[in-house]
């Protein structure tokens, strides 16, 4: 069954790094996202993202958070300038639909941890 | 604006007894609505979702949810659980239309116990 994947499964990093979190959703899927889960907390909507722009973005999603699709098959999430509270699993997801019904297909998730 | 809540953070059942999850919503306009389990180490994998139609769905594995409108209320049942249940398991609402489509709102999770 096609599913999407994530690299790396764990990342540490210290504060003030930029991390880069890699994603390859299914293949003939053309909508992406991006959520989070702090430890303890829900899981988060971070942004969307079709035809190589974004569609929505949470207020999480401040300047310091880019995603990109850089080839026909990646989706990626960039942290400029990690921080403590950054620590948490990220989830990359993928449709092949663009209605609220749909289903999402998630990824096992990056956990990060920044120190 | 939308959100979730799932009454139950742990739940433990008796393996063959009935699994009751519950998940009521809120949301201003007819809501679309979705269960996702977790099993460790593996990523979010939707067990069953209601968008329109029969409000009783069923799922994978044996799972089912009845939205109740008058209610506000999504319950994820199965009427004997398997040790394979154990997980935790997630509901979340989507109502949104425009660019606003993959905006899921989850609730904060039910770690599901299965005892011999």
């Amino acid at each position: 069954e096609p599913e999407v994947t994530q690299t790396p499964s764990h990342q540490v990093t210290q504060m003030g790094q930029e991390v880069i979190l890699r994603c390859v959703p299914i293949s003939n899927h053309l909508y992406f996202y991006w959520y989070r889960q702090i430890l303890g907390q829900k899981v988060e909507f971070l942004v969307s993202f079709y035809n190589n722009e974004i569609s929505e973005k949470s207020e999480i999603f401040d300047d310091q958070f880019s995603v990109e699709r850089p080839d026909g098959s990646n989706f990626t999430l960039k942290i400029r300038s990690t921080k403590l509270e950054d620590s948490a699993m990220y989830f990359c997801a993928s449709s092949d639909q663009g209605w609220a019904g749909n289903t999402i297909y998630f990824g096992e998730g990056s956990w990060l941890t920044v120190v | 604006a939308q959100s979730v809540t799932q009454l139950g953070s742990h739940v433990s059942v008796s393996e063959g007894a009935l699994v009751l999850l519950r998940c009521n919503y809120s949301s201003s306009v007819p809501p679309y609505l979705f269960w996702y389990v977790q099993y460790p180490n593996q990523g979010l994998q939707l067990l069953l979702k209601y968008t329109t139609g029969a409000t009783l769905v069923k799922g994978i594995n044996g799972f089912e949810a009845e939205f109740k409108k008058s209610e506000t209320s999504f319950h994820l049942t199965k009427p004997s659980a398997h040790m394979s249940d154990a997980a935790e398991y997630f509901c979340a609402v989507n109502n949104a239309g425009g660019t606003s489509y993959g905006k899921l709102t989850f609730g904060q999770g039910t770690i599901l116990t299965v005892h011999p």
